[in-house]
């Protein structure tokens, strides 16, 4: 079966063009979650979504970030205007039901550059 | 709020050497315990997990018990290898179906 897949799996940028993440989870899946891990703060969630709601967005940095689930198979988090500081690696995790003893599987991560 | 303390890294070991990778936590109600770990340029992989108390998550060779009384889930391994290398991460699981990660722990195994 196909893990959760993540694209691209490198980006580079420059800073003030907009940057798009694209993730889709584990079919049958009900909860995804968008991560950003760096040196200097580890991972961090930044939003989860459930049956395509945004349920809890309270890691999305400032307005520059947003995420949208337009279906259960599909979810983008897109930065706008991209700074350098945003460069991280951005992880898309899925979960069957979003039950507190349900294992994340995480994709691959999309590598983001900012210059 | 919620939080995981993993030992900072790095663990330099030589192959088949014991293996611990302390992690304690804080956390309010039952939380579920994790550990995950990260090969270089991978995606995070679930090495093992516990969902109660005193329950004990193994895989691979790798070990950890769910210690309510002292909040921990150290992990441990009898003989590691060389493909052992890796970053691995403890995390715990709570109501609100958020993953909190602890800093993570390079390990380094020498042949």
């Amino acid at each position: 079966d196909a893990g959760v897949i993540q694209s691209p799996r490198h980006e580079v940028t420059e800073m003030g063009q907009e940057v798009t993440l694209r993730c889709k989870p584990i079919s049958g899946h009900n909860s995804l979650f968008w991560y950003r891990q760096t040196m200097m703060r580890g991972l961090e969630l930044l939003i989860y979504f459930n049956n395509n709601v945004p349920i809890d967005d309270s890691g999305m940095p400032e307005d520059r970030f947003s995420a949208k689930m337009p279906n259960a198979s599909f979810s983008t988090l897109k930065i706008q205007p991209s700074e350098p500081r945003d460069s991280a690696v951005y992880f898309c995790a899925s979960s069957p039901s979003g039950a507190s003893t349900d294992t994340q599987y995480f994709g691959p991560g999309t590598r983001l550059t900012v210059l | 709020g919620d939080s995981v303390t993993q030992m900072e890294g790095p663990v330099t070991l030589s192959e088949e050497a014991f293996l611990t990778i302390n992690c304690t936590y804080t956390a309010t109600g039952y939380p579920s315990l994790f550990w995950y770990v990260q090969y270089p340029g991978e995606g995070l992989q679930l090495l093992l997990k516990a969902t109660k108390a005193d329950d004990k998550g193994s895989n691979k060779g790798f070990e950890a018990t769910y210690r309510k009384e002292t909040t921990s889930f150290h992990l441990e391994k009898g003989s590691v290898q060389v493909s052992d290398s890796a970053v691995y991460f403890c995390a715990l699981l709570n109501a609100g179906n958020m993953l909190t990660f602890g800093g993570g722990t390079r390990l380094m195994v020498k042949p």
